[in-house]
């Protein structure tokens, strides 16, 4: 079974640090990524996705991800972080063969202090 | 576009008790789906739909139905409600373009109780 690994449950970091968020994945084949951000109170909105092309990725709020195949991995990172950022962040995964819904990961919870 | 809508955004059931909770998107997406989430656990897919007529079992389905009798709707039933039914409950809908593969848009939650 296809499933998604989010290593950090929850990162504190003060504003202006660089954030790198781990995301790996099992399945081989070939695969969409996305990640997904749900700031408090809100729902779920896409950040960035990857389909193909390029392997760096940049998406909203001046964050990035980087898909490395040898490694199963779309690990999100951003520079330097805001207290605006301040929200839980979802790794999802899916093949883009066949008719096969997303799968997340457990998602890791970033609180940035000033 | 008021894009996808939930209702209710809270309630509380007893346990036995059934609900229907409502989710409806105006952008005329093929594919919908709910989800739940649970704290420390993601999301986890309860069922989905690829069209009118057409639902299809997700991870977690059992305690719950659905139907989709309109493209716009996709009403998600308890039947039975139970404490482990105690969850956040998110409809999403995808346009066509890339199957269930494709950038999913999310409702805003409906938070459910079971005492």
């Amino acid at each position: 079974a296809q499933s998604v690994s989010q290593h950090n449950h929850h990162v504190i970091l003060s504003e202006a640090a660089s954030l790198e968020l781990g995301c790996n994945y099992s399945y081989g084949g070939t695969v969409n990524l996305f990640w997904y951000v749900q700031y408090p109170g809100q729902h779920l909105q896409l950040l960035l996705k990857y389909f193909s092309g390029d392997p760096l990725v940049k998406g909203i709020k001046g964050f990035e991800a980087e898909f490395i195949k040898s490694k199963f991995s779309f690990n999100l990172r951003k520079p330097s972080v805001q207290w605006s950022d301040t929200a839980e962040y979802f790794c999802a995964v899916s093949r883009n063969s066949g008719n096969t819904p997303l799968v997340f990961g457990k998602g890791t919870r970033l609180s940035v202090i000033a | 576009n008021a894009g996808v809508t939930q209702t209710p955004k809270f309630r509380i059931l007893k346990i036995g008790q059934s609900m229907t909770l409502q989710c409806t998107q105006d952008m005329n997406h093929n594919y919908m789906y709910w989800y739940r989430q649970d704290p420390g656990m993601g999301l986890k897919l309860i069922y989905y739909s690829v069209g009118a007529g057409i639902t299809d079992k997700g991870e977690v389905p059992n305690g719950y139905n659905v139907s989709r009798s309109t493209t716009e709707d996709f009403p998600l039933r308890l039947e039975l409600a139970a404490p482990s039914q105690t969850s956040v409950y998110f409809c999403a809908s995808s346009p066509p373009g890339q199957g269930l593969t494709d950038t999913q848009y999310f409702g805003p939650g409906t938070r459910l109780t079971v005492l």
